[in-house]
């Protein structure tokens, strides 16, 4: 049936690295994606929404040049998380179809 | 604009005790719906959600929501706790046409043995 995946699952790297996040819709298409992120104890807010052959539409006070999205399939969207500091440290959600992915837990050091 | 409310941060009940984790909602039309639970480090498990039709929705895990279109509400509720339903508990708002979600701040239900 129809699943969105994310992959990794976690990820952990060093300050000023840059880190990709996968997307994937199985078994449907999607050619809208959207990507939250939810702080510790906090609720799940939307980052962006993904659109297959365009430009990503950032929310209000969400840097697009800090978190590059890229959705160059209908089945795919990346997240990249770019010149990572501890602050992004974050649990990262993607969406598609009404689906939710299972997320990425990034630790930034 | 769209907006989802969960009053209570946190809420605490007896096993075996009913529970309600309160949500109300601010849209422009029709709304759909969700309540979604959040197990520590995973992701979003679905428990139902409200389209049109009966208010009252029953979901997942014997979970059901009413939906009150004059009070603007969808609260979840539970008639016998589970210490295994203590977990976070997010409503969401989603309109027509769309799969972009608002959720509520969340609500962590706790049921004490």
């Amino acid at each position: 049936g129809a699943v969105v995946s994310q992959h990794p699952s976690w990820v952990i790297c060093k300050s000023g690295t840059s880190v990709k996040i996968e997307c994937r819709s199985l078994d449907f298409q999607a050619t809208t994606m959207f990507w939250y992120r939810q702080f510790p104890k906090q609720s799940l807010m939307l980052m962006a929404t993904s659109n297959e052959g365009s430009k990503a539409t950032y929310e209000q006070g969400v840097e697009k040049d800090k978190f590059l999205i890229n959705h160059a399939s209908l089945t795919l969207s990346t997240l990249t998380v770019t010149s990572a500091h501890p602050e992004d440290s974050s649990f990262y959600i993607c969406s598609a179809g009404g689906l939710f992915g299972p997320g990425t837990r990034l630790t930034v050091l | 604009a769209q907006s989802v409310a969960q009053p209570e941060d946190q809420v605490n009940v007896a096993e075996g005790n009913p529970l309600t984790v309160k949500c109300t909602y601010s849209v422009s039309g029709n709304p759909y719906l969700f309540w979604y639970v959040q197990y520590p480090n995973r992701g979003l498990q679905f428990l139902l959600k409200y389209i049109t039709g009966d208010n009252l929705v029953k979901g997942s895990y014997g979970f059901e929501a009413e939906f009150n279109k004059s009070q603007t509400s969808f609260h979840l509720k539970k008639p016998s706790a589970l210490v295994s339903d203590s977990a976070l508990y997010f409503c969401a708002v989603r309109s027509w046409g769309t799969y972009k979600y608002i959720f509520g701040t969340g609500t962590r239900l706790k049921v004490l043995a």
